[in-house]
């Protein structure tokens, strides 16, 4: 089974431009999440999708970041303007609906760089 | 709201046994995660408490007070592959998807 994949890799920007990031989650995994991981610390939610449906983005900063899954298959997540402060690891992860465990499972992460 | 806590760094040698704490205060609970994250890679999952108790897999436990607000990952033996950081995660009872994460836990794990 393909993991979840995400490009690109690695960004670096000037500050007040603008980035989008690209997620695949795992094939029939319903909810897909973002999250921004700064530097020594853990993952912090941005925004949570249930199929093609926002369930929570109470921590998303609305007035610079977007995101949108619209065929509820993959997704995009955007930056505009871009921040020194947005400088992370942004994080996709996919999971099965419901479940016991809810297992996450996160692909490799898209580093930002804002200079 | 939601608030987790754990030691920001651990030190052990090989062969050794290591616990690694985390409190939370939630306003709502619904079981504990454990993720395992080395340098520049991505979280995978460790362990879930749904329930009281001790979970068991392989060299890695996890357990859960529920009454204390307290859980804890336990590795024996030791590797030199289980430096990494370790992070709990709080899974909220109102969003059966929704977890929040500690700030991590580094293991050092020394020859």
């Amino acid at each position: 089974e393909a993991g979840v994949a995400q490009s690109p890799r690695y960004k670096i920007i000037e500050k007040r431009q603008s980035v989008a990031f690209w997620c695949n989650p795992i094939s029939g995994h319903a909810t897909l999440y973002w999250y921004q991981q700064i530097l020594g610390q853990g993952p912090k939610l941005l925004i949570q999708f249930q199929n093609n449906g926002v369930v929570d983005d109470s921590q998303l900063p609305k007035d610079r970041f977007s995101a949108e899954r619209l065929k509820g298959v993959d997704s995009t997540l955007k930056i505009q303007p871009a921040k020194l402060e947005d400088s992370a690891v942004y994080l996709c992860a996919s999971s099965r609906s419901g479940g016991a465990e809810n297992t996450q499972y996160f692909g490799p992460g898209t580093r930002l760089t804002v200079l | 709201g939601q608030s987790l806590e754990q030691p920001s760094e651990v030190t052990a040698v090989e062969g050794a046994i290591v616990q690694i704490n985390c409190t939370y205060q939630t306003s709502g609970f619904y079981g504990l995660s454990w993720y395992q994250q080395h340098d520049g890679g991505a979280p995978t999952f460790l362990s879930y408490n749904g329930l009281d108790g001790l979970e068991e897999t392989g060299r890695f436990s996890s357990f859960l007070s529920r009454s204390d607000s307290y859980g804890y990952l336990l590795l024996q033996e030791l590797q030199m592959k289980d430096s990494a950081s370790y992070f709990c995660a709080v899974r909220d009872k109102g969003n059966f998807n929704k977890f929040y994460f500690g700030s991590g836990t580094k293991l050092n794990v020394k020859p």
